[in-house]
């Protein structure tokens, strides 16, 4: 059980658009729509943003968008703002009820 | 609303046992609809999952670190443990106890700092 595979740093200015991906394997991500994306903001615990790909808990903007393609997971941000800026984590479920993180990608907003 | 709380030591020397408990309040740890567990993170690095249990007692631990983990659950203390052996340098992080809803974390606990360190 590989951790998942995200950029570890992207970036982008308020008003612009960004996309985070997660890779895994047939064995994860490829297998299942049960993907979840968590924002994390420096000293917090970690907060769900999507999950089951692309489905938003209440009270998370719209601006953030799951989607999936193969063994590939992606988090969309749009019209970013500077409360955006944050580290994100993937998350997959892995089989034989284990999950699977990312190793984490750093937002920052210019 | 609910709310997860870590205890434990701060500190634990190399080669002993790192004990945390987790109590739920604000729901209960007996329902059949979620599954209670543990989320590591070292410091300046990312989320590792440790591990799930589910109320009846049914366990579920990340593959790489199985042979040293031991969660178990209290349903009368409404809380949930867990146990790691035979320590090193490199499990010292920040431990999480959370909620999870199918396969995704829908509460967590604020967190607690773990060092391992004589």
């Amino acid at each position: 059980q590989s951790a998942l595979t995200q950029p570890a740093s992207v970036s982008g200015s308020p008003g612009q658009s960004i996309t985070i991906s997660c890779t895994g394997t047939s064995s994860d991500v490829g297998s299942y729509n049960l993907v979840s994306w968590y924002q994390q903001h420096p000293g917090k615990a970690p907060k769900l943003m999507t999950y089951e790909v692309s489905k938003r808990p209440s009270g998370v903007s719209n601006r953030f968008s799951g989607s999936k393609s193969g063994n590939t997971a992606s988090l969309t941000i749009s019209g970013l703002q500077a409360e955006d800026e944050a580290d994100y984590y993937c998350c997959s479920y892995a089989g034989s009820s284990t999950l699977v993180f990312g190793g984490g990608t750093k937002l920052t907003v210019l | 609303q609910l709310q997860l709380q870590e205890s434990g030591p701060g500190l634990v020397k190399p080669s002993e046992t790192l004990s945390l408990t987790c109590t739920v309040s604000g729901g209960s740890i007996s329902s059949r609809s979620y599954y209670w567990g543990w989320i590591r993170q070292p410091p300046g690095k990312g989320l590792e999952w440790i591990g799930s249990i589910y109320y009846s007692g049914s366990t579920y631990y990340n593959p790489s670190l199985k042979s040293r983990v031991t969660i178990s659950v209290d349903t009368s203390k409404n809380h949930f443990s867990l146990k790691l052996s035979s320590v090193t340098a490199a499990d010292t992080a920040v431990y999480y106890c959370a909620r999870r809803s199918g396969s995704h974390i829908d509460y967590w606990g604020q967190g607690t700092l773990v060092t391992v360190s004589s």
